[in-house]
């Protein structure tokens, strides 16, 4: 098994540009999440979803658009890049939407905004 | 809000040496779970442990919790060059979907 895999994992966009983060997992988890990580911030929860077409929002959703429509993908759409997305952005998943699943992290996707 | 805190936020010691971490955080929590991140790689769980459980041990880790105080700590027994790296605790809440909540972390280097 692959695990969670994201691509890419290094992106450099200008000011104003969109993109979309992939992350895929091969483990059927019905949970699905989205962090970014900042220096000094730890890890902060931007989007989740709990399974296929159904998504909620984290603790810093603005600028950021997910759906799951499949189990297996839930890709992460900046729409407009502004230099305070530049961080380091990991998917994260689970068996399960319960509260006692332990995730399983991609390694990341490093995204300098200009 | 950062709901858990780590302390120290960096640590250094001896290979062989024991290492303790600890994580106090503020809401009441379904449980409370340690990750491992190596430098330029995700997040790897170690260790789970339930609100209503005290002490969980899985090889050379030691967790304990603590409710009342709000707090926990992760021990590293026997050190090894290899367990240098970040660790991160991450709460869950009681309300709501998973959401876990990480603190900023502990920085351990282990030094040959």
């Amino acid at each position: 098994n692959a695990g969670v895999t994201q691509t890419p994992k290094f992106q450099v966009l200008k000011t104003g540009q969109s993109m979309t983060l992939q992350c895929a997992q091969d483990m059927n988890h019905e949970y699905m999440s989205w962090y970014r990580q900042d220096p000094g911030m730890g890890l902060r929860l931007i989007h989740y979803s709990v399974g296929a077409g159904i998504t909620d929002q984290g603790e810093v959703p603005n600028g950021y658009n997910v759906s799951r429509s499949t189990t297996e993908d839930f890709p992460l759409r900046l729409l407009s890049a502004a230099p305070s997305q530049t961080s380091v952005y990991f998917c994260a998943s689970s068996e399960g939407a319960q509260r006692n699943s332990p995730l399983h992290f991609g390694n990341g996707t490093r995204l300098t905004v200009t | 809000s950062q709901q858990g805190e780590e302390d120290p936020q960096a640590l250094s010691i001896q290979e062989g040496e024991n290492a303790t971490m600890n994580c106090s955080y503020k809401t009441s929590i379904n449980n409370l779970q340690w990750y491992r991140q190596n430098s330029g790689r995700g997040l790897v769980h170690l260790i789970l442990i339930r609100s209503n459980e005290r002490e969980k041990h899985s090889g050379r880790l030691r967790v304990t919790l603590d409710t009342s105080k709000k707090s926990s700590s992760l021990l590293i027994t026997a050190s090894r060059a290899a367990d240098t790296a970040s660790y991160f605790c991450a709460t869950g809440l009681i309300q709501g979907a998973q959401k876990l909540v990480f603190g900023q972390g502990t920085r351990l280097t282990i030094n040959p």
